[in-house]
């Protein structure tokens, strides 16, 4: 299947600050890319759809300034989570299509102290 | 609302036994189907995608599908305790590219 890759795996930081996750297809074009978060034993959520060229689709209850994302190419998206605080911390995992097919990264846990 | 739906489990299978996992859907326009794997603290791995009638099979993982039942399984024969790990079920509502996700079944394989 397609590759798709992420950075960092793993974050601590203060909260507050700001952090930014790369989501990467290596070995394909990604018009459209999702990002999701998943809390322990919790199934997938998705947040928001990333679409090259455009502003992301967030889903219902998903605040836009908290989590920004930009799909400036065909092969990155990114993910910033401004302000993070404790509740924040989660495992974000983000996906690419292909045709008819998703692709998962390998996720990013983030830890807010 | 549009809802994929999943026995939580857990499921326990003894080793080289066959596992079914089961899972409906309530839209009738759904086309294609997706099973993932998905390890404890790892994100999820696509292992199946189906698109017709019938059965699908891909070394020792079977995908079956109803469309007139709403129903889509997958089989593992032969279970291996690497097969521990919850499965989802995951639909794109007709015409929607999002993924929509059963809740998950947690598998495990007793050796």
């Amino acid at each position: 299947g397609a590759v798709v890759s992420q950075h960092p795996s793993r974050v601590i930081c203060k909260s507050g600050t700001s952090v930014k996750i790369e989501c990467r297809s290596l070995d394909f074009q990604a018009t459209t890319m999702f990002w999701y978060r998943q809390f322990p034993k919790q199934s997938l959520m998705l947040m928001a759809t990333s679409n090259e060229g455009s502003k992301a689709t967030y889903e219902q209850g998903v605040e836009k300034d908290k989590f920004l994302i930009n799909h400036a190419s065909l092969t990155l998206s990114t993910l910033t989570v401004t302000s993070a605080h404790p509740e924040d911390s989660s495992f974000y995992i983000c996906s690419a299509r292909v045709i008819n097919e998703q692709f998962f990264g390998p996720g990013t846990r983030l830890t807010v102290l | 609302q549009k809802e994929v739906e999943q026995n939580s489990g857990p499921l326990s299978v003894p080793e080289g036994a066959i596992a079914s996992l089961n899972c409906t859907y309530s839209d009738r326009g759904s086309q294609s189907f997706f099973w993932y794997r998905q390890y404890s603290g790892k994100s999820p791995e696509l292992i199946m995608s189906i698109y017709s009638n019938g059965d699908k099979e891909d070394g020792r993982f079977t995908a079956q599908l109803n469309k007139a039942s709403q129903y889509v399984s997958l089989l593992i024969r032969d279970s291996q305790p690497s097969d521990s790990a919850t499965y989802l079920c995951a639909v794109p509502y007709f015409g929607n590219e999002k993924l929509t996700f059963g809740t998950g079944t947690r598998l495990t394989i007793i050796p």
